[in-house]
């Protein structure tokens, strides 16, 4: 089955230190993952994407995503927060039953309060 | 480009009127995607199309439902009659192929309908 895990409901961190916002996959075949992030009152909004080659992909607002293929995660990473980063954050997988097709398969989200 | 473009922002409604949403996506993207997000159920792909044919309606929840593509540029989302459990934010996203990068999927800023 095609799935999707964010095994954490609520990630709290302090400004200034690293965040890891975390996520699991389960696919057939090559992944291909995506992280998005939602404001408050706004729609999702793209963050970074990783398809192949370099495991390690940067996206916007500094932060960038670590592909493990062996651990079959895709952890959302920053190495200082910010207390604007505080939002919900989704990881996503590309589905790949019946084809290559378009349609992704969305994580519960993962809310990130970041304290000041 | 102005992004996914979705009208209107908020929908205030008595049950049982009809209720239409409707989404520009981004020009050239070949994807086009409903879903509803609420606090119960998190974020649900309702239907997408591709290059304008509805694909997979299955997350449509029930004949009070229906959406159209009838160009490139255009589609619409109705739900006739309208009940308050409809209340959600609406998204709609598209997406495409971007050059050298694969595929990048985006959304729109949502439609807020509450109905009474």
């Amino acid at each position: 089955a095609q799935s999707v895990a964010q095994p954490e409901d609520q990630v709290n961190v302090a400004e200034g230190n690293p965040l890891t916002v975390k996520c699991t996959y389960s696919v057939s075949g090559n992944p291909y993952l995506f992280w998005y992030v939602q404001y408050p009152n706004r729609g999702l909004q793209f963050l970074l994407k990783y398809i192949t080659g370099d495991n390690l992909v940067k996206g916007s607002y500094g932060f960038e995503a670590e592909f493990n293929k062996s651990q079959t995660s895709f952890h959302l990473k920053k190495p200082s927060a910010l207390v604007s980063d505080s939002a919900l954050y989704f990881c996503a997988v590309r589905d790949r039953r019946g084809g290559a097709t378009n349609k992704l398969i969305f994580g519960t989200g993962t809310l990130l309060a970041v304290q000041p | 480009d102005a992004g996914v473009i979705q009208s209107p922002r908020h929908e205030v409604t008595e049950m049982g009127q009809e209720v239409t949403l409707r989404c520009k996506p981004i020009s050239g993207h070949d994807y086009l995607f409903w879903y509803r997000q609420t606090m119960m159920r998190g974020l649900e792909l309702l239907i997408y199309f591709n290059n304008n044919v509805p694909i997979d309606d299955s997350g449509m929840p029930e004949d009070r439902f229906s959406a159209k593509m009838p160009n490139a540029s255009f589609s619409t989302l109705k739900i006739q009659p309208s009940e308050p459990r409809d209340s959600a934010v609406y998204f709609c996203a598209s997406g495409g192929w971007v050059g050298g990068g694969g595929y990048e999927q985006y959304f729109g800023p949502g439609t807020r309908l509450t109905v009474t």
